[in-house]
């Protein structure tokens, strides 16, 4: 069964980066593309970019270009976020999440989500 | 980037009662609407892609219809389970989500 797993929560000063960890598996990791998304605490859902695991081409969500970064090691199944520059309001909840082959921006897989804070 | 508006931001009902939940998109995305259920500690569930497909797994209760700008969610019965907050998403131009409706017990 596809599966999802995050890496753990974060607490990071203003001005620092994050670098959040998604392994998949249970499927071939190259045929799907990883895509992120956020929420704020007591807030609604922000998609933050795509990455496709088959060559890498990106697309972000044009608030946070920029600032974010996402990659993937083929290697190990695993996709990364990368945000720098964090704010107070960077805190949130980050999932991350795939789609099938027709669908790819409908998610019926999530990860668990990484909560991170940002404080001074 | 495409708008999506949902209305009510709260919904008050009772289990048994009908739920119509609504989402307007500020230009067209034709069917590429999904509906999620998300409940507090969770990450979201899909329940409805293009605009009225149920995924695998989704209670039959579950219905979703339109087209264009303006879709509903229905849920014909609520069940205890049921109360969440709900989240409508277009796949149309990249990716944007609703601000959702919380469908709270009465």
């Amino acid at each position: 069964q596809v599966q999802l797993v995050q890496s753990g929560a974060e607490v990071k000063k203003p001005g620092a980066s994050v670098k959040v960890s998604c392994k998949a598996s249970g499927y071939t990791f190259i045929n799907y593309g990883i895509s992120w998304v956020r929420q704020a605490p007591g807030q609604g859902l922000e998609w933050m970019g795509w990455i496709s695991a088959y060559n890498g081409n990106t697309n972000y969500a044009q608030k946070l270009q920029g600032r974010v970064t996402m990659t993937t090691d083929t290697s190990t199944s695993t996709a990364y976020m990368e945000l720098r520059s964090l704010r107070s309001d960077d805190t949130a909840v980050y999932y991350c999440a795939r789609g099938v082959a027709t669908t790819p921006f409908d998610f019926p897989f999530w990860g668990q989500g990484t909560l991170v804070t940002v404080s001074s | 980037e495409i708008v999506l508006t949902q209305s009510p931001a709260t919904l008050s009902l009772s289990p048994g009662e009908r739920a119509t939940l609504s989402c307007r998109a500020s230009q067209s995305v034709s069917s590429s609407l999904a509906w999620y259920q998300q409940k507090p500690g969770q990450a979201p569930r899909l329940l409805i892609y293009d605009a009225s497909k149920r995924a695998t797994g989704i209670p039959a209760r579950f219905s979703g219809s339109g087209s264009g700008t303006d879709f509903t969610l229905t849920i014909s019965s609520l069940e205890p389970e049921d109360f969440a907050v709900y989240y409508c998403q277009q796949r149309s131009n990249w990716v944007t989500f609703g601000g959702g409706t919380k469908v709270e017990i009465k």
